[in-house]
């Protein structure tokens, strides 16, 4: 059990486009889902909090209009990375808040922006 | 603020040995603990965690960790290692009643050699 899901697991795209990252908890439902980003051989950092039917939560520096958030149901959140640009590479993971109080991590993507 | 602390970058050890991977947290309050690895280009994996109760704790794996209050510390151990546990580990801290956000430490990468 507990299960995530992401999708896709690697992503090329050309500097100055968007790339949605899919999040799903494929065996329970998450009100809470919350998206990472992690640099090489780095430690996760927590870019925002996704919640069910309302607003994410952002973290300090991270920017709200650059990594749209959208957690539309209980077992979907999307991380839209807009415009993208080189910087912008690097490995996505989600989590997804169980009825415990858990994370569940997802697999991660790898995004390269050329 | 919390923070984490994961006092090893790096614990090369060999097969059949054992590991102690040190952490060590700083909070003015409570918080949860937790233990998660991650094996290369794959998202993080529950070890374990400490939530109330018995200090010494079980996970999957063989792993166990030991919460030490009086020195903050959570380190992870298992007594004898094998090839296949050769990854990352993260420590993470959550303050209890704050929005279930983990603070990660900043890792440890563990390789086992034959």
């Amino acid at each position: 059990g507990a299960v995530v899901s992401q999708h896709p697991s690697r992503v090329i795209c050309k500097s100055g486009t968007s790339v949605k990252i899919e999040c799903r908890s494929l065996d329970f439902q998450a009100t809470t889902m919350f998206w990472y980003r992690q640099f090489p051989k780095q430690s996760l950092m927590l870019m925002a909090t996704s919640n069910e039917g309302s607003k994410a939560t952002y973290e300090q520096g991270v920017e709200k209009d650059k990594f749209l958030i959208n957690h539309a149901s209980l077992t979907l959140s999307t991380l839209t990375v807009t415009s993208a640009h080189p910087e912008d590479s690097s490995f996505y993971i989600c989590s997804a808040l169980s009825g415990t109080d858990t994370q569940y991590f997802g697999p991660g993507t790898r995004l390269t922006v050329l | 603020a919390q923070s984490v602390t994961q006092l090893d970058s790096q614990v090369p050890v060999f097969e059949e040995a054992p590991v102690e991977l040190r952490c060590n947290y700083s909070s003015s309050v409570s918080v949860y603990l937790f233990w998660y690895v991650q094996y290369p280009n794959q998202g993080l994996q529950l070890l374990l965690k400490y939530l109330s109760g018995s200090t010494l704790v079980k996970g999957i794996n063989g792993f166990e960790a030991e919460f030490n209050k009086s020195q903050t510390s959570f380190h992870l151990r298992k007594p004898s290692v094998h090839i296949s546990d050769t990854a990352e580990y993260f420590c993470a801290a959550e303050i209890k009643a704050a929005g279930n956000k983990l603070t990660f430490g900043g890792g440890t990468r563990v390789l086992v050699k034959p």
